[in-house]
């Protein structure tokens, strides 16, 4: 139980192309999805929180303008990365949690801007 | 001092043997305790949820959690080449699955 699925695993675009990422619960409804960025060699960084049906909550220093979520229904959340760069390369990782559970991690996107 | 303390290793040990990962802390709030294994260009996979103080046994795995020390362990029995991954502790003072603090992860290799 508790399976999150991240589409696509990996992306690579030209820069200043918007890229939209997928992360689906598949065997649970998810009251809270969250957001991470990871960088090689360190550890997950917060970007947002989102709660479905309301606006995400951006971590200190996420640029809510440029990094777009949507939390549309208990299953279903996006993240899209407008007017991409190089510098936004990196892996994203979405999480999901229902009430009182620890979140569960998809496999990632690996985000790479030329 | 960051939040969260995690030496990132590498360590390397022989298939076969006990493997002690370590977490340390500095915010007496926090009151669950994960352990996440994230194999490479892969999300993290849920090991262990503890919740206070304690120890928690699952098959090979153990954890361990002294809150008046701020210290959280994972032990791993007879390590396999396939327990080779980054390991991440993660903690939170509200519920497990809110506010999220992580180690930056222990690498570790287990040679057959």
């Amino acid at each position: 139980g508790a399976v999150v699925s991240q589409h696509p695993s990996w992306v690579i675009c030209k820069s200043g192309t918007s890229v939209k990422i997928e992360c689906r619960s598949l065997d649970f409804q998810a009251t809270t999805m969250f957001w991470y960025r990871q960088f090689p060699k360190q550890s997950l960084m917060l970007m947002a929180t989102s709660n479905e049906g309301s606006k995400a909550t951006y971590e200190q220093g996420v640029e809510k303008d440029k990094f777009l979520i949507n939390h549309a229904s208990l299953t279903l959340s996006t993240l899209t990365v407008t007017s991409a760069h190089p510098e936004d390369s990196s892996f994203y990782i979405c999480s999901a949690r229902d009430l009182q559970q620890p979140q569960h991690f998809g496999d990632g996107t690996r985000l790479s801007i030329l | 001092q960051k939040e969260v303390e995690q030496d990132p290793g590498p360590l390397s040990v022989p298939e076969g043997a006990i493997v002690s990962l370590n977490c340390t802390y500095s915010n007496s709030a926090f009151q669950y305790f994960m352990w996440y294994r994230q194999y490479s260009r892969k999300g993290p996979e849920l090991l262990m949820y503890t919740y206070s103080s304690g120890n928690k046994e699952d098959g090979r795995f153990t954890a361990q959690v002294d809150k008046s020390s701020k210290y959280i362990s994972l032990f791993i029995r007879d390590s396999q080449p396939s327990d080779s991954a980054t390991y991440l502790c993660a903690m939170s003072a509200k519920q497990a699955g809110t506010a999220l603090i992580f180690g930056k992860g222990t690498t570790l290799s287990v040679s057959s």
